[in-house]
């Protein structure tokens, strides 16, 4: 079955620590995202990335890093530099041009800082 | 999300229809889209409207567009207590990116 698969479902971060969440989509799309999740504000886009080897910001790009070495691949860093990491981390894949898709999104990474 | 508005919670009776409400404001917008995010899990595609349609129905959901007013709405009938969650519209743009409302909480009482 194709789907997108971010792990893991958990993680804690200590104060000072980098940490990397896993996201791995076996769709075949070009396009992958990185959204964060705040309770009640929505989606927000951190980065994004519609073909291989480039990547561009989005609306909270700030303490975040990413790379996109292959296209079924599109690991998160999330730096020391962020100060307020604690959230809901969404991954989501699309094809380019075939719009009724919409987006596929994984399950999702709960980040904590401890 | 900034771009796209729903109110955000909205209680309903089990057995009864809801009604979720959206503004967006991108008139380019090609297909609007309603996704569903359960407790604790990432969001699943309900249903989509391509731009030139006015109503889109599919079982128990009902979709309409006035694209005059820019405005959208998902109707649930006969909503169970399977459909408390989180609804998020959704407007793509010309660069095949997706923005996102701020999500509207149902919950369904007995």
């Amino acid at each position: 079955d194709g789907g997108i698969t971010q792990s893991p479902k958990y993680l804690f971060r200590k104060e000072g620590q980098n940490v990397t969440l896993s996201c791995e989509q076996n769709l075949n799309h070009d396009a992958m995202y990185w959204y964060r999740q705040d309770p009640g504000q929505g989606l927000r886009l951190i980065y994004y990335s519609q073909i291989v080897n480039d990547f561009q910001k989005g609306d909270i790009a700030e303490g975040y890093s990413v790379s996109r070495e292959k296209k079924e691949s599109f690991p998160l860093t999330v730096t020391s530099a962020q100060k307020n990491p604690t959230a809901f981390y969404l991954c989501a894949s699309s094809p380019i041009g075939v719009e009724q898709d919409g987006y596929t999104f994984g399950s999702g990474t709960r980040l904590t800082v401890v | 999300g900034e771009d796209v508005e729903q109110s955000l919670f909205l209680s309903v009776r089990e057995g009864d229809s809801s009604v979720i409400n959206c503004t967006y404001t991108d008139s380019s917008s090609t297909y609007l889209y309603w996704y569903k995010q359960e407790p604790g899990a990432g969001l699943q595609l309900l249903t989509y409207i391509f731009s030139n349609m006015d109503m889109k129905q599919d079982q128990r959901l009902t979709v309409l567009l006035n694209k005059k007013d820019k405005h959208l709405s998902l109707r649930i009938a006969d909503t169970q207590t399977g459909d408390s969650a989180i609804y998020f519209c959704a407007e793509s743009s010309n660069d095949y990116k997706l923005s996102f409302g701020a999500g509207t909480t149902v919950t369904v009482r007995a």
